[in-house]
């Protein structure tokens, strides 16, 4: 099966700073990514959808200027959390849809701590 | 998209049958129903999908009534490796849409 990889796995930042989660299609090209945030013992929430080439779109509620999202190749999305806070300590989770598959692949997760 | 409704919990004993039953009551004539697994601090993993009757593969099978407004994830004689949240979904069948997860239910295999 396709297969979607995250870097970094896990990543402790100071309050203030900004951190990128990387999202890779390894063996396939991924033209739209999708970025989830999970909270402990909760459902994944979507965030946005990456689009290569184009703007991401986000979903309500998420500030565009806080989670920066790049879709600059068919195979890398990047998620840039700046000017981190501790309430944006969460799971970061990734996925995309290989065509010709009918579902999507996600990654394994970036999980995010912010001291 | 259509909501789902998932039980929170489960508990089953090992070498049980377990069913998981989902209700999608807005469930569009186009939508698919998707089922993934979740292990802690990992991405979800599909694990069986179908539109309507009985789909089987070698994990699990899925039934949809006729109406399609529910469906059963049945898991045969799980073992303590089964313990994830299993999720389950309701759109398009290529998965190019993005997909919004319910709670999910979180099933407990106990020795």
């Amino acid at each position: 099966g396709a297969v979607v990889s995250q870097h970094p796995s896990r990543v402790i930042c100071k309050s203030g700073t900004s951190v990128k989660i990387e999202c890779r299609s390894l063996d396939f090209q991924a033209t739209t990514m999708f970025w989830y945030r999970q909270f402990p013992k909760q459902s994944l929430m979507l965030m946005a959808t990456s689009n290569e080439g184009s703007k991401a779109t986000y979903e309500q509620g998420v500030e565009k200027d806080k989670f920066l999202i790049n879709h600059a190749s068919l195979t890398l999305s990047t998620l840039t959390v700046t000017s981190a806070h501790p309430e944006d300590s969460s799971f970061y989770i990734c996925s995309a849809p290989p065509s010709g598959y009918n579902e999507q692949f996600f990654g394994p997760g970036t999980r995010l701590t912010v001291l | 998209l259509a909501k789902t409704t998932q039980p929170i919990s489960m508990d089953s004993y090992e070498g049980q049958e377990v069913n998981i039953t989902c209700s999608h009551n807005n469930i569009a004539t186009n939508d698919y129903i998707t089922w993934y697994q979740q292990f802690p601090s990992q991405g979800p993993r599909f694990i069986i999908q179908g539109y309507k009757t009985k789909v089987t593969n070698e994990v699990a099978s899925l039934f949809i009534p006729a109406d399609r407004k529910s469906s059963t994830l049945s898991l045969p004689r799980v073992s303590l490796s089964d313990t994830a949240v299993y999720y389950c979904l309701v759109g398009d069948r290529g998965g190019a849409n993005n997909l919004f997860f319910g709670t999910g239910t979180r099933l407990t295999v106990i020795p």
